[in-house]
């Protein structure tokens, strides 16, 4: 089946640095990547929509200039969270769309980033 | 703003018995709906996909859509406790970029 890659899975860091979050469609091309957040027993809030080769569009209320985000090859899609602030602490994940099997067939997610800032 | 609607329980079921969970949305023009299971402190695995009003079994579960009505639900028969989890209800908004839009999720408790 689809696998979704996702890394690293726990990740401290100091406040004020940027953190690196990869996510790889190990064995299909991923045309399109979601990057969703989510707080404890929340459900989970998309933050935004990565097309390979192309801007992500930001959900609103999202910072582009904080979460930037890279979508490099049909694999491979980042997010980077920019001078991280203790409220940034949250389990990021990354779904992505098969580029043939299309979106009727649900989308497949990452394992999950647990970023905690301190 | 589209949405989707589910009961954040906790729904509590005895071991061996059935477990239903509803869900309902808002956009009369989705076409795509999905139920995923998320163990806590985990990312969200799809169990079931239905597209069609009726129902869908896989195994122990069965998925039902109902169009007219908006809504959509997951039979769990035989629960375990290793169903215990949070199933998230999602749509794919028609024509809204392939985003899907989830539900709060329903925590389900399958008790020994």
């Amino acid at each position: 089946g689809a696998v979704v890659s996702q890394h690293p899975s726990r990740v401290i860091c100091k406040s004020g640095t940027s953190v690196k979050i990869e996510c790889r469609s190990l064995d299909f091309q991923a045309t399109t990547m979601f990057w969703y957040r989510q707080f404890p027993k929340k459900s989970l809030m998309l933050m935004a929509t990565s097309n390979e080769g192309s801007k992500a569009t930001y959900e609103q209320g999202v910072e582009k200039d904080k979460f930037l985000i890279n979508h490099a090859s049909l694999t491979l899609s980042t997010l980077t969270v920019t001078s991280a602030h203790p409220e940034d602490s949250s389990f990021y994940i990354c779904s992505a769309r098969d580029r043939i099997r299309g979106g009727n067939y649900g989308y497949t997610f990452g394992s999950g980033t647990r970023l905690t800032v301190v | 703003q589209k949405e989707v609607e589910q009961n954040s329980g906790p729904l509590s079921v005895p071991e061996g018995a059935i477990a239903s969970l509803n869900c309902t949305y808002s956009d009369r023009g989705s076409q795509s709906f999905f139920w995923y299971r998320q163990y806590s402190g985990k990312s969200p695995e799809l169990i079931m996909s239905i597209y069609s009003n009726g129902d869908k079994e896989d195994g122990r579960f069965t998925a039902q859509l109902n169009k007219a009505s908006q809504y959509v639900s997951l039979l769990i028969r035989d629960s375990q406790p290793s169903d215990s989890a949070t199933y998230l209800c999602a749509v794919l908004q028609p024509g809204g970029g392939n985003k899907l839009t989830f539900g709060t999720g329903t925590q389900l408790k399958v008790e020994l």
